[in-house]
């Protein structure tokens, strides 16, 4: 079957411009996270969605990023005039449900470069 | 604060010996572990994991063991194949119900031929 996607694969944007990153997660998984992999670190938790649960937003660095999922399935991730450092790997992940038994699915992930 | 720690950034195994990965753990609420296998532009791909109920579980070539008393675990494959060289994450959860998943940094293992 489909596994997770993410799209673009890779995003190049200029300081100060806004991007969208999609995830499109496994059918019928009611959970979604994002991480992100800046060079040389590990997956950074950003953002957590469960059904219809409010989301974890906990992650999220700054309130230049936000996250949205619709219809309890495709997700958005949008940075909001991005800066150097937002430059990373974004990681789509989907889970069956919540609970720490159930392991994660990734996607391929988004590179992004800020120049 | 790193609560999940691989101390080793790279390992070099020569082909058909035993690769051992390391993960130390500073957080004694953590009760479920996870071993993930990343390749170049590809996500990680969830390998073997282990409850804290446990001290070990085997899978094929992959054995996890968790020493609770000293926080740490460690990822033992063998014999060791070109195909196993990646970037391996640990990852760990705690207290049953939560979502929330803390990775290391990763080790990237060279399967030397």
């Amino acid at each position: 079957g489909a596994g997770v996607s993410q799209s673009p694969s890779n995003k190049v944007t200029e300081k100060g411009k806004d991007v969208e990153l999609r995830c499109d997660p496994i059918s019928g998984h009611t959970a979604l996270y994002w991480y992100r992999q800046s060079l040389g670190q590990g997956l950074e938790f950003l953002i957590y969605f469960q059904g219809n649960s409010a989301p974890d937003k906990s992650g999220l660095p700054s309130d230049r990023f936000s996250a949205e999922r619709t219809g309890g399935s495709v997700s958005t991730l949008t940075i909001q005039r991005t800066q150097q450092e937002d430059s990373a790997v974004y990681l789509c992940a989907s889970s069956p449900r919540q609970g720490a038994i159930y392991e994660q699915y990734f996607g391929p992930g988004t590179r992004l470069t800020v120049t | 604060d790193q609560q999940v720690k691989q101390n080793s950034p790279s390992l070099s195994v020569q082909e058909g010996r035993i690769s051992i990965l390391n993960c130390d753990y500073t957080n004694s609420m953590f009760d479920y572990f996870l071993w993930y296998k990343k390749y170049p532009a590809e996500g990680p791909t969830f390998l073997i994991s282990i409850s804290s109920i446990k001290d070990k579980n085997e899978d094929g070539r992959f054995t996890v063991f968790l020493n609770k008393s000293a926080k740490h675990l460690s990822l033992h494959i063998v014999p060791s194949q070109p195909g196993d060289s990646a970037v391996y994450f640990c990852a760990a959860t705690g207290a049953s119900g939560t979502y929330k998943y803390i990775f290391g940094t990763g080790t990237r293992l060279k399967v030397l031929a």
